[in-house]
């Protein structure tokens, strides 16, 4: 089953810091950019961070530009999101979704479950 | 944020036919970019409904159906169900801006 599970999230303080893991199963997880998409509390999709395949070219939001890095170990299926600086406007679920490929090309085919990250002193 | 723009809520009755409508500009959707569509059931994660404009996922219904034209496009519900209740996205990629993927505002349908 093609599958993304996401760890990690939990209440941090304002200034603070928290790593997000996103672990794939079920594809070829090395063949596929990566991006982190975030939701406010009863708020919309917000687009995020984005890694290409091989993890040599990211792409970010003005919003978390020099405070949140996006990274991926290949080897071990995994997609990350190092964030720094935290702000409360960051509080939101945080889910990892995968690029379609092909035809698919620019949509987002597999989402995880979410993580909610509380940013609050 | 959202430089897609659509109606805050829909309703129909079951079995009604409802449309959502995306409104970009000529930097997203005019630009020829691909739109894509997804829906969110309460306490979920998106799912990938409609994807390059017209296209479904296997397993998706054919009751839903997605279109383009210009600076918009639309997504159509026929035969509502009351299991159609959720929240729904537009997608599409922006070359004017610093955030590349952008999202629409999001619709509410309500199934009366």
């Amino acid at each position: 089953e093609v599958q993304l599970v996401e760890s990690g999230g939990g209440l941090v303080q304002p200034g603070g810091s928290l790593r997000l893991s996103c672990a794939a199963s079920g594809f070829t997880f090395s063949s596929y950019w990566m991006h982190w998409v975030r939701q406010a509390p009863g708020k919309g999709l917000v687009w995020v961070l984005r890694i290409n395949s091989d993890g040599s070219s990211t792409s970010y939001a003005d919003s978390v530009k020099g405070r949140f890095t996006i990274s991926r170990d290949n080897a071990k299926n995994t997609l990350y999101l190092q964030m720094s600086s935290l702000r409360a406007e960051d509080t939101a679920v945080y889910y990892c979704a995968r690029e379609g490929w092909g035809l698919l090309g620019g949509s987002f085919d597999i989402w995880g479950q979410g993580t909610m990250v509380t940013v609050s002193s | 944020q959202s430089v897609l723009t659509q109606p805050p809520s829909v309703s129909g009755a079951p079995g009604q036919r409802v449309t959502i409508s995306c409104t970009g500009s000529s930097s997203n959707i005019g630009a020829g970019y691909d739109v894509h569509w997804y829906q969110q059931l309460p306490g979920t994660a998106p799912k990938l409904l409609i994807y390059g404009n017209t296209n479904r996922p296997s397993g998706v219904p054919d009751r839903f159906s997605g279109s383009k034209s210009g600076t918009s496009a639309s997504l159509a519900i026929t035969g509502l169900q009351a299991d159609d209740e959720a929240d729904y996205y537009c997608q599409s990629y922006d070359s004017s801006l610093s955030v590349f993927y952008v999202f629409g505002t999001g619709t509410k349908v309500t199934v009366l």
